[in-house]
Order: C-alpha cells, then sequence, then structure tokens
C-alpha cells in the first residue's frame, strides 16, 4: 500500500536560513510524490511534485524537494526561509493508478521566526 | 483562470441533521475529489469523481455521499450528521489527459462544518 510519512511536527527556523521539512515513502512500483501548503483557513495549495527524472525538483516560492531512492525520502528544501513560509506542509502520494486520490502525510508546522 | 469554488464557506447544523456542499471545479477539469480535514485523523479521502461517475471511495460510512453533474460541478452530501462529523470539507479538482498520470490536484478552500 502507498503511504506517506513526515517525522516531524513542527519545524522551527530563524528568517534566512535554510530549512528542510521531511518526508519518507513506502511505495510499489515508480514513486510519484507530492509536496502541498495549506496556510491558516485556507485549501492546499501544491508546491510541487515529482515524476521522474532529476532528483531536485523546483516548485514554487522558492521551494525544491530531493527525491532520494535508496533512503525513499523526498525532503523539502528552501535556501533561505521567509516569515511568510511558516505554515503547514503536507506530503502525498496517489494511490496505484491513474485516479485522483492522494493519500497524505500527518503535515508538518513550519515556524519561521524573525 | 477561476480556481476550484467550494460553498458554503461555512456551515453549523445540529446532529441528526442533514447537509450539501458544493463544489465547482477549474473549467476543463473532469476529476473532482474530496477530502475531510480534522486535527486528529489529518486529511483523508473521502470519494472522487470523473465524468458523472464515482471512481473511487474512501472508507466512510454511507452518510457520506456525493454526485458530479454534467459540467463537472459536484456536491457531497452528508446525513444523519454526528458530533465527529465537524471538520474541513476540502474539494480538489484535476485535468484529467490521455496519457499523464497524476497530475496535480487544485483545492478550494474547504467549507467549514461545526456540528452541535
Amino acid at each position: 500500500a502507498q503511504s506517506v510519512a513526515q517525522p516531524e511536527d513542527q519545524v522551527n527556523v530563524a528568517e534566512g536560513n535554510p530549512l528542510t521539512v521531511k518526508c519518507t515513502y513506502s511505495v510499489s512500483g515508480n514513486p510519484y510524490l507530492f509536496w502541498y501548503v495549506q496556510y491558516p483557513n485556507r485549501g492546499l495549495q501544491f508546491l510541487l511534485k515529482y515524476i521522474t527524472g532529476d532528483n531536485l525538483v523546483k516548485g514554487s516560492y522558492g521551494f525544491e524537494a530531493e527525491f532520494n531512492k535508496s533512503q525513499t525520502s523526498f525532503h523539502l528544501k528552501k535556501p533561505s526561509a521567509l516569515v511568510s513560509d511558516s505554515a503547514l506542509y503536507f506530503c502525498a502520494v496517489p494511490i496505484a493508478g491513474n485516479t485522483g486520490k492522494l493519500i497524505f502525510g500527518q503535515g508538518t508546522t513550519l515556524q519561521v521566526k524573525p | 483562470k477561476a480556481g476550484v469554488t467550494q460553498t458554503p464557506r461555512y456551515l453549523i447544523k445540529t446532529r441528526g441533521q442533514q447537509v450539501t456542499l458544493s463544489c465547482s471545479p477549474i473549467s476543463g477539469h473532469r476529476s473532482v475529489s474530496w477530502y475531510q480535514q480534522t486535527p486528529g485523523q489529518g486529511l483523508q479521502f473521502l470519494f472522487e469523481y470523473f465524468s458523472e461517475t464515482q471512481r473511487n471511495k474512501g472508507n466512510f460510512p454511507g452518510r457520506f455521499s456525493g454526485r458530479q453533474f454534467s459540467n463537472s460541478r459536484s456536491e457531497m452530501n452528508v446525513s444523519t450528521l454526528e458530533l465527529g462529523d465537524s471538520a474541513l470539507y476540502l474539494c480538489a479538482s484535476s485535468l484529467v489527459s490521455t496519457g499523464a498520470f497524476y497530475n496535480e490536484q487544485f483545492f478550494g478552500p474547504g467549507t467549514r462544518l461545526t456540528v452541535l
């Protein structure tokens, strides 16, 4: 069964420092992986996805994610955090097949302090 | 292009009542999925509709149902509301195209349902 896990409930970083939000996956077949962000009282916004190809995926708002097959990880990164990046972040994996069902991790709250 | 819209944004109901939530997908998107978000259970998949047919269903009781219309708009209905149904209900739409798998889903702002 497809699943993702986010080992940290909360990540705290200082503004201007690099940030990493961790995600590990367990999938059968080729992994397809997504990152979403949710701001308070808002729906989820798509950040980036890994389908195949380069292990470093660039996405919206300066975020990128590194796919590591040997460690079954897909960590979200940003070189320099902004206070406005503070939000709830989810990684997700679709179930096998071309369908609109995503399995989400439990979410990681990112707190960026000025 | 307009995003996914959901109405109403907020609802307060009492136990035993029923509720209908509406979702209008992005123009051209034919797949609509529904999710329930709660602090305890996180984001859980309810069901997905494509071309007016339910294509996938999550592990929810039969009180939760949905449908999709010919213009891809979707509704979900919850009957005999329980306190535990209080949640943020999110709708997402995606473009389905031949040969392209796992197009990203675009989410609406959600409907906050409170059951008293």
